[in-house]
């Protein structure tokens, strides 16, 4: 059964700070993973999504990395701005018929001004 | 271009009533998919929908039931309401059951008293 961890739950940096926001899952058959941003009480915003066969996805100043076999992803985000608190959220999409995604619980980042 | 639309945004039931919750995919969309998410917890998966049938279903008892249009849009249902039912539900859309990318609604939230 896939299961899906993220450390830390909540995270507090000053601004300027680049960071890294980790997630591991249970089961290295997956499909893609993807990083995804939620601001309170609202939905969910995808950030990146790195296919299987994929190392590195970079946006801005964010790069999602994966290592399939051992089971990790890290998503970096460099020189943190306050626009950036917000719950991070990593799910991935396992190698079963259909198409759903598991979610770990999240890291609760806020970056102060 | 609209993106993923759910109504209402906030509801407040008693227990064992029952809720309709309503999705319309984003534009081009034909696969609906739902996820509850409890405070403080990721999204977890409900079902998902394709051609107006269920294709895959999470681990929710049949008090959850669903429905999809010929537009393409979608009902939660949910019956005999217990406090735990409450939560965020989460409608995601993609393009057929491989899709690549699930694109998130802002959610309903759900409050049982």
């Amino acid at each position: 059964k896939q299961e899906v961890t993220q450390i830390p739950a909540a995270l507090s940096v000053p601004e300027g700070e680049n960071l890294v926001l980790n997630c591991s899952f249970t089961d290295s058959a997956i499909y893609n993973l993807q990083w995804f941003r939620q601001d309170p009480g609202k939905g969910l915003t995808s950030l990146l999504l790195i296919q299987s066969s994929q190392r590195e996805q970079t946006s801005g100043r964010l790069n999602a990395s994966l290592d399939k076999s051992s089971g990790r992803s890290t998503l970096y985000i460099a020189a943190s701005q306050p626009g950036d608190s917000a719950t991070y959220l990593c799910a991935v999409r396992p190698r079963t018929r259909g198409y759903k995604y598991i979610f770990g619980t999240g890291t609760r980042l806020k970056v102060l001004a | 271009d609209a993106g993923v639309t759910q109504s209402p945004t906030h509801l407040i039931k008693t227990r064992g009533q029952q809720v309709t919750l309503r999705c319309s995919p984003k534009s081009g969309h034909d696969t609906v998919s739902w996820y509850q998410q409890a405070l403080g917890q990721g999204p977890q998966f409900i079902f998902q929908y394709y051609e107006e049938e269920e294709r895959q279903r999470g681990n929710f008892p049949d008090r959850f039931s669903g429905h999809q249009f010929p537009n393409y849009s979608s009902e939660l249902n949910v019956n005999a309401l217990l406090l735990g039912d409450s939560a965020l539900y989460l409608c995601a859309s993609s393009f057929g059951l491989t899709g690549e990318t699930q694109y998130f609604g802002p959610g309903t939230r759900l409050l049982v008293l």
